[in-house]
């Protein structure tokens, strides 16, 4: 368990309308990640960051963004959520480590379903 | 660039037979390999993980994966499948920045 938690963990909400994903560690991890899980492709990178307020785009990031303003939570906005951001959403931390893999290994939280009526 | 192909979307096993997951991935460098199980309505949970130690690498729950270069690829098995090993299977990759990219997944059901 690497102390991942996410809230909400379901959400239904209107299209156009502005929603925050939050993702909170305990363990004091550097690298934290935020991918979407949808039929058929997988999980898809979004937003990472690599410390407080350093962030950087994955392959999905159009109409997303994310905040780091402390090591223990990431945030993940839709300013105006679409019916094509309907899925489900994780979060995953990578340990610092001192070998060059150690931190490509990543633990996910429990994630969020997001509905876009 | 990177990328992970899984061969299969769908693997049926009878409790108790062998189970194969077949993965190949596409690197230009010495990659991490990674996989992944999600049971349904579940996160996912770390299996097993090849960092260029040993080819044969073992992981949870029994289950083994091998890593062979000359064929790129990185098959999940396991000698014996129980019924709690129905979930859906991710092989994985990494890139030199560390981040992952997913393969599209691969269900397996287990029969009494």
């Amino acid at each position: 368990d690497a102390g991942i938690t996410q809230s909400p963990r379901h959400k239904v909400t209107e299209t156009g309308t502005p929603v925050t994903l939050r993702c909170h560690q305990t363990e004091n991890h550097r690298y934290m990640y935020w991918y979407r899980q949808d039929p058929g492709h997988g999980l898809r990178l979004i937003h990472y960051s690599y410390g407080v307020k350093d962030t950087d785009k994955g392959e999905v990031s159009d109409g997303y963004s994310v905040s780091r303003s402390k090591t223990e939570d990431f945030l993940l906005t839709l300013e105006s959520a679409t019916s094509s951001q309907t899925s489900v959403y994780f979060c995953a931390i990578s340990f610092t480590g001192t070998g060059e893999k150690d931190f490509h290994e990543q633990y996910f939280g429990p994630g969020t379903r997001l509905t876009v009526t | 660039a990177q990328s992970v192909t899984q061969l299969d979307s769908h693997v049926s096993v009878s409790e108790g037979t062998p189970v194969l997951l077949r993965c190949n991935y596409s690197s230009s460098y010495s990659p991490s390999l990674f996989w992944y199980v999600q049971h349904p309505n579940k996160g996912l949970q770390l299996l097993l993980k090849y960092t260029s130690a040993a080819t044969l690498v073992k992981g949870i729950n029994g289950f083994e994966a091998e890593f062979k270069k000359s064929e790129t690829s990185f098959h999940l098995t396991k000698p014996s499948a129980h019924m709690s090993d129905a979930a859906e299977y991710f092989c994985v990759v990494s890139d030199q920045g560390g981040k992952l990219i997913f393969g599209q997944g691969t269900e397996l059901s287990v029969k009494p």
